[in-house]
């Protein structure tokens, strides 16, 4: 079974709107961390967004907010005001395990293209 | 010391010969990890050390795929008798080790595009 699932390959949104990025997960273990990252055309990975299994609010990171639903195991990425610069890749990822375990093994899904319209 | 390096930004070899990648990894950072992203693909684990220990392999390191990080500073990836499908993006990232700092998570690099003709 897929750990991480993204079921939008792309996405469309006109500038200036908010947009929903979906991710679902699976795992056991009770303590997980779940991760953003955006990739642009340069191949880079960047960091957007973090949220712990035990985080009881949702992780904010300026226009970037992450739908936390834990009995759902949903992890939407939630865009506001979208801006032309935020075309690329999107990345959900999961960690397994608490975050001062030994081994930070990160495991990725397969992305969602958004596209940002002028 | 802006980000987690890696040379070459890309590389064209042909079949059977070998190739290494190199990864700077931000300085203070003590855990190393490198993942491979083919086309459509999310990045997939490859292997990672701490210091200059390789602590984890996945199944996806042939024994074609050999990295080590001599000094627990940079880190090299060969791969030797390329194949085809060795082509993807070959991604390094670095972090400090667990419960050192937020966000938990890596710092990647601008990765290493091997096409392999």
């Amino acid at each position: 079974a897929q750990k991480i699932t993204q079921t939008q390959p792309g996405m469309f949104v006109q500038e200036k709107e908010a947009v929903t990025l979906d991710c679902t997960y699976d795992t056991s273990d009770p303590s997980y961390g779940l991760f953003w990252y955006k990739q642009p055309s340069s191949g880079e990975m960047i960091f957007l967004i973090y949220q712990g299994s035990y985080d009881q609010q949702n992780a904010t990171e300026g226009r970037y907010s992450l739908n936390f639903q834990k009995a759902r195991k949903s992890a939407n990425l939630v865009i506001s005001a979208s801006q032309l610069g935020d075309s690329a890749m999107y990345f959900c990822a999961m960690r397994e395990g608490p975050p001062s375990g030994g081994y930070q093994k990160v495991t990725f899904g397969t992305g969602t293209k958004l596209q940002v319209i002028p | 010391d802006t980000g987690v390096s890696q040379d070459p930004r890309h590389k064209i070899t042909k079949r059977g010969q070998n190739v290494t990648f190199r990864c700077d990894p931000i300085s203070e950072h003590n855990r190393l990890y490198w993942y491979r992203q083919t086309l459509g693909q999310g990045p997939e684990f490859l292997t990672y050390f701490q210091n200059e220990a390789q602590l984890e392999k996945s199944r996806l390191l042939s024994d074609r795929f050999s990295a080590e990080r001599p000094k627990g500073s940079f880190s090299t990836l060969e791969i030797q008798r390329t194949e085809q499908g060795d082509s993807a993006m070959y991604l390094c990232a670095s972090s400090l080790a667990a419960g050192q700092g937020y966000p938990y998570g890596y710092t990647f690099g601008s990765g290493t595009r091997l096409t392999v003709v």
